[in-house]
């Protein structure tokens, strides 16, 4: 049974900072792994999805890595800001499925 | 291209009544998949689906609970005789094929 685990949960940084959001999986066998950001009381907006053929993906100032032999995927955000204040979720697909960790609550200070 | 519809985005139901959420997927999607976000918890696989079949329905609770995808229309999740402790936010998700999925903005399900 695939156990997504994010750490830590929640994170409070200053401005300006770079920041790396963890997410580990007990299962190698996905064939993508999805992040997202959630607002509180919204849905889910889609960040970056790897395949699991792929080591990284870019957006901006996001970057997603992917170690399926070690079961572990970051999220690293260069020069926070307070807009991306939110939770953000990571997700193992497999088999007709996405389990998901139980996120990090990032909040950035002005 | 619109993205996945959820309705209603709110819902209030009594103890004991039924619930029917309603999820459209995007446009050339095939796939739709069902998560129930229960409060201060992750979200956690319910149901996925293709058309006229269910084909993984391991995380929907046995009781009261059931969904569908008919040939027309949208993906129902239905609940019947809801209890508190179904109050919870029900994601929809839909996919053209079995790998990134797009997800609708929910449903906010109440049971008083």
């Amino acid at each position: 049974k695939q156990e997504v685990t994010q750490i830590p949960a929640a994170l409070s940084v200053p401005e300006g900072e770079n920041l790396v959001l963890n997410c580990s999986f007990t299962d190698s066998a996905i064939y993508n792994l999805q992040w997202f950001r959630q607002d509180p009381g919204k849905g889910l907006t889609s960040l970056l999805l790897i395949q699991s053929s792929q080591r990284e993906q870019t957006s901006g100032r996001l970057n997603a890595s992917l170690d399926k032999s070690s079961g572990r995927s970051t999220l690293y955000i260069a020069a926070s800001q307070p807009g991306d204040s939110a939770t953000y979720l990571c997700a193992g697909g497999h088999a007709g499925k996405s389990t998901f960790g139980d996120g990090t609550t990032l909040t950035v200070k002005p | 291209n619109a993205g996945v519809m959820q309705n209603p985005r709110h819902l209030v139901r009594r103890r004991g009544q039924e619930a029917r959420l309603r999820c459209s997927p995007m446009k050339g999607h095939s796939h739709v998949y069902w998560y129930r976000q229960l409060p201060e918890e992750g979200l956690k696989f319910m149901v996925y689906l293709q058309k006229e079949n269910i084909i993984d329905e391991s995380g929907m609770p046995k009781e009261r609970f059931s969904a569908e995808f008919p040939k027309e229309g949208p993906s129902i999740l239905r609940i019947q005789q809801v209890v508190r402790g179904d109050s919870a936010a029900y994601f929809c998700a839909s996919s053209p094929a079995d790998n990134e999925q797009f997800f609708g903005p929910g449903t906010r399900l109440t049971v008083l």
